[in-house]
């Protein structure tokens, strides 16, 4: 049973327009939330973060929305650009709690 | 500082063989991570050590995996005996403090097994 749902396996946006990542998470216990981006033959770098007590958090071209009554998450980058082009994971867990459950990706590529 | 180092980066073996993947978490991180990339599942955490010690291995497939930490600076990850459903990515990750703290992936070991 997936806890966190990726549905869009992948995504093609055109260079300068925007990109929007979506997850969706069961339990709505959770209370913080993670955006990792991956690079082919890298580990996932960390990307940007939001608690249950905000529902944005912005920084620079990217931005995480909460909607906590859908136990909805989305990522917005805007304008994308092509070095935006990688794998994109969000992960879930509750403050305190070391471990996080992620979900199982959306690879974004952007279009020249 | 050289960030989390994993060897080796790609390991073939075949079925029946043991398996051993390597981790070095940063230096000062107190907190390290085993997960395994698969296109069906994503990143699943098989097992996380906190201060050298084991906390939670509910993520541990089988048996056939275990896990050890002998000091602050070395995990590893062993599969004994492989079989080709093993074969996915591995990645170690390490973290400081508590909490949700961010954490910091290695570069992965891309394990085949035939």
């Amino acid at each position: 049973d997936q806890q966190v749902k990726q549905n869009s396996p992948s995504l093609s946006v055109q260079e300068g327009r925007i990109s929007i990542l979506n997850c969706d998470y069961t339990n709505s216990m959770f209370d913080y939330f993670l955006w990792y981006k991956k690079y082919p033959a890298e580990g996932p770098t960390f990307l940007i973060s939001i608690s249950s007590i905000k529902d944005k958090n912005e920084d620079g071209r990217f931005t995480v929305f909460l909607n906590k009554s859908a136990k909805h998450l989305s990522l917005h980058i805007v304008p994308s650009q092509p070095g935006d082009s990688a794998v994109y994971f969000c992960a879930v867990t509750n403050f305190g709690n070391e471990k996080l459950t992620f979900g199982t990706g959306t690879r974004l590529t952007i279009i020249p | 500082d050289a960030g989390v180092i994993q060897s080796p980066r790609h390991e073939v073996t075949e079925m029946g063989q043991e398996v051993t993947l390597r981790c070095k978490p940063i230096s000062g991180h107190n907190s390290l991570f085993w997960y395994r990339q698969t296109m069906m599942r994503g990143l699943e955490l098989l097992i996380y050590f906190n201060n050298n010690v084991p906390i939670d291995d509910s993520g541990m497939p089988e048996d056939r995996f275990s896990a050890k930490m002998p000091n602050a600076s070395f995990s590893t990850l062993k599969i004994q005996p492989s079989e080709p459903r093993d074969s996915a990515v591995y990645f170690c990750a390490s973290s400081f403090g508590t909490g949700a703290a961010e954490q910091y992936f290695g570069p992965g070991t891309r394990l085949t097994v035939t």
